[in-house]
């Protein structure tokens, strides 16, 4: 089966500091997703490219957050500086953006950040 | 922009009983409609979709979704619930043709031996 890979499955950072999240999306895939998934706000959408283009990033916090893809087999999401608030479950999915299989996302497993 | 509203935030049942889990959405044109099941501790998986076509679609593991345009609804149900079945369920709509899914808020399922 084809996977979105996500890294590090689980991180546990001080405030303040530099947390970068990694994402490789399913080979062919030419759409990615980052969601934050908290108890209060459920599943949020926080950027998502396509053709490694950003489309949409207007859910995430510009001020410390950021997202980019350096190339078609690797997607980043960065926080600098992070917050306790950050603490969540971020995660990635990829999907096609047209053409047979379009509109279905595959997630990957996540990565479950806490900032104490 | 496109909303989903799932009105049962938690759901308990006992084994073999019917399920249905409710989910609406605004949008008042073309949609593609689903549901996203998330066991514990884990990423989530597509249950099912409706993109066109017949409004009742099924999906895995015995879980099927009708699709009622009038009513701007695409309820989930399984007419027998499994203890397995305990899990966090999303429904999610995309539009205009592209695949930026808008979650509900999620229904939580409890199924007891």
């Amino acid at each position: 089966d084809a996977r979105v890979t996500q890294t590090p499955r689980h991180k546990v950072t001080e405030m303040g500091q530099e947390v970068t999240m990694r994402c490789q999306p399913i080979l062919g895939h030419n759409t990615v997703f980052w969601y934050r998934q908290t108890m209060m706000q459920g599943l949020e959408l926080l950027a998502y490219f396509r053709n490694r283009a950003p489309l949409d990033d207007s859910g995430m916090p510009k001020d410390r957050f950021s997202a980019e893809m350096p190339d078609a087999t690797l997607a980043t999401l960065k926080i600098q500086p992070s917050e306790p608030r950050d603490s969540a479950v971020y995660f990635c999915a990829s999907g096609l953006g047209q053409g047979s299989g379009a509109n279905v996302l595959t997630f990957g497993a996540g990565s479950r950040l806490t900032v104490l | 922009a496109q909303s989903v509203s799932q009105h049962n935030h938690h759901v308990i049942l006992s084994e073999a009983a019917s399920l249905e889990l409710g989910c609406n959405y605004s949008y008042g044109g073309t949609v593609n409609l689903f549901w996203y099941v998330q066991y514990p501790g884990q990423h989530l998986q597509l249950l099912l979709k409706y993109f066109s076509g017949d409004p009742l679609v099924k999906g895995i593991k015995g879980f099927e979704a009708e699709f009622i345009k009038s009513k701007f609804s695409f309820n989930l149900r399984k007419p027998s619930v499994q203890w397995s079945d305990t899990a966090e369920y999303f429904c999610a709509v995309s539009t205009g043709g592209g695949n930026k899914l808008t979650f509900g808020t999620g229904t939580q399922l409890k199924v007891e031996l």
